[in-house]
């Protein structure tokens, strides 16, 4: 079945840099993008990019723009999503998230990792 | 960009009710428009994408309609296990925006 598994929880201090792995399976990695999606405590959901695996090719929100980096290694179905420069609002569930058959839309997600920011 | 708002922010129904909630693109998005269900403390789960088209295994008392801007998803009978949070999503293109949500519970 199709499954992604997240890596687990991290604690950073302002300013340091987290990366969160998440690794595909049950599918052909390099036939669908993937979505990065983070979540605030007691907050909506907030796209934060996508990357094509096939290529590597990416396309970030603008408010992470120069911040976040996401790359993917294919011989292990591995997305990777790097956010640096960490301030206290970054805290959050940073979900992946596959694309679906059809379209942009995300029809299976990792379990999510919590990223906490804290001095 | 193109922003998503939804409304209600929050509704309160009883069990059995009809349920309506609209979503609501600032230009217009064709039928590119996905519905997300999250439950407490779980991960977001796919209800409806192009509008229209039920996700496989989701229940029939969830539909959804619209096109262009606006966009509802409807529960036919409010259901226990619906109390959620419910998020409209944008897919025509990037950026791929979320509403800010619609939280459902049971009165």
């Amino acid at each position: 079945q199709v499954q992604l598994v997240q890596s687990g929880a991290e604690v950073k201090k302002p300013g340091a840099s987290v990366k969160v792995s998440c690794k595909a399976s049950g599918y052909t990695f390099t036939k669908y993008h993937m979505h990065w999606v983070r979540q605030a405590p007691g907050q909506g959901l907030e796209w934060m990019g996508i990357i094509k695996p096939s290529g590597g090719s990416t396309s970030y929100a603008q408010k992470f723009l120069g911040r976040v980096t996401m790359t993917r290694d294919t011989s292990t179905s591995t997305v990777y999503m790097e956010l640096s420069s960490l301030r206290s609002e970054d805290t959050a569930v940073y979900y992946c998230a596959r694309d679906g058959e059809e379209g942009d839309y995300m029809d299976v997600w990792g379990k999510g990792t919590t990223v906490t920011v804290s001095s | 960009d193109i922003q998503m708002t939804q409304s209600p922010s929050s509704l309160s129904a009883s069990v059995g009710d009809r349920v309506t909630i609209t979503c609501r693109a600032s230009q217009g998005i064709s039928n590119y428009l996905a519905w997300y269900q999250q439950k407490p403390g779980k991960v977001p789960k796919l209800l409806i994408y192009a509008a229209s088209t039920l996700q496989s295994g989701v229940p029939s008392r969830f539909s959804g309609s619209g096109s262009g801007t606006d966009f509802t998803l409807t529960i036919s009978s409010l259901q226990p296990e619906d109390v959620a949070t419910y998020y409209c999503q944008k897919y025509n293109s990037a950026p791929f925006t979320f509403g800010p949500g619609t939280k459902v519970d049971i009165k």
